[in-house]
């Protein structure tokens, strides 16, 4: 079963709006992260922003937000101001385990972001 | 504080050839994993190591593949007799022990002729 689905396979926004993307996941286990990265054109990953299971407040990284909705099941990525240089391809990637030692992660399929002028 | 570095950045082999990716995990890290992507695809895990021992290897090939990371130098993913479905970029990713995140490396674009 899928354990990160991301339902948008592309995505547009004008520059300078926000844009929402989408992330849900499934897992049993009570302790658990979400992450999301971007990966340019160039290849590299690029960490984002990260969301605990047991956090209280949604995360926020400068322009970035997660959306978490712990019942729902969902981590969505929020960017505001929307720059040319966000246009990439973004990937939600959950670990799951307690004390975040050494579990791999699990990424969704991602959705390509492409910001207009 | 220098990233993960993985190299080389871009590899071509023929197959049946062998090749070995390196990768050097960031400053304090002593966790290190390795995960694939293929083209238009998220990354697959593939094996996560500490110093000499793997820890999880439950997304590799059963053949042909084989990941080590010594007491001393860089990890290694080694892939045997390569094939054309081989071809991906192949990402490094390390942590510290108790850790929030992973951080990447550049990757290896791995291409067999």
């Amino acid at each position: 079963a899928q354990k990160i689905t991301q339902t948008q396979p592309g995505m547009f926004v004008q520059e300078k709006e926000a844009v929402t993307l989408d992330c849900t996941y499934d897992t049993s286990d009570p302790s658990y992260g979400l992450f999301w990265y971007k990966q340019p054109s160039s290849g590299e990953m690029i960490f984002l922003i990260y969301q605990g299971s047991y956090d209280q407040q949604n995360a926020t990284e400068g322009r970035y937000s997660l959306n978490f909705q712990k019942a729902r099941k969902s981590a969505n990525l929020v960017i505001s101001a929307s720059q040319l240089g966000d246009s990439a391809m973004y990937f939600c990637a959950m670990r799951e385990g307690r004390d975040n030692y050494g579990q791999n992660f699990v990424f969704g399929p991602g959705t390509r972001l492409s910001v207009l002028p | 504080n220098a990233g993960v570095m993985q190299n080389p950045r871009h590899l071509v082999r023929r197959r049946g050839q062998e090749a070995r990716l390196r990768c050097s995990p960031m400053k304090g890290h002593s966790h290190v994993y390795w995960y694939r992507q293929l083209p238009e695809e998220g990354l697959k895990f593939m094996v996560y190591l500490q110093k000499e021992n793997i820890i999880d290897e439950s997304g590799m090939p059963k053949e042909r593949f084989s990941a080590e990371f010594p007491k001393e130098g860089p990890s290694i993913l080694r892939i045997q007799q390569v094939v054309r479905g081989d071809s991906a970029a192949y990402f490094c990713a390390s942590s510290p022990p108790i850790a929030d995140t992973q951080y990447f490396g550049p990757g290896t674009r791995l291409t067999v002729l």
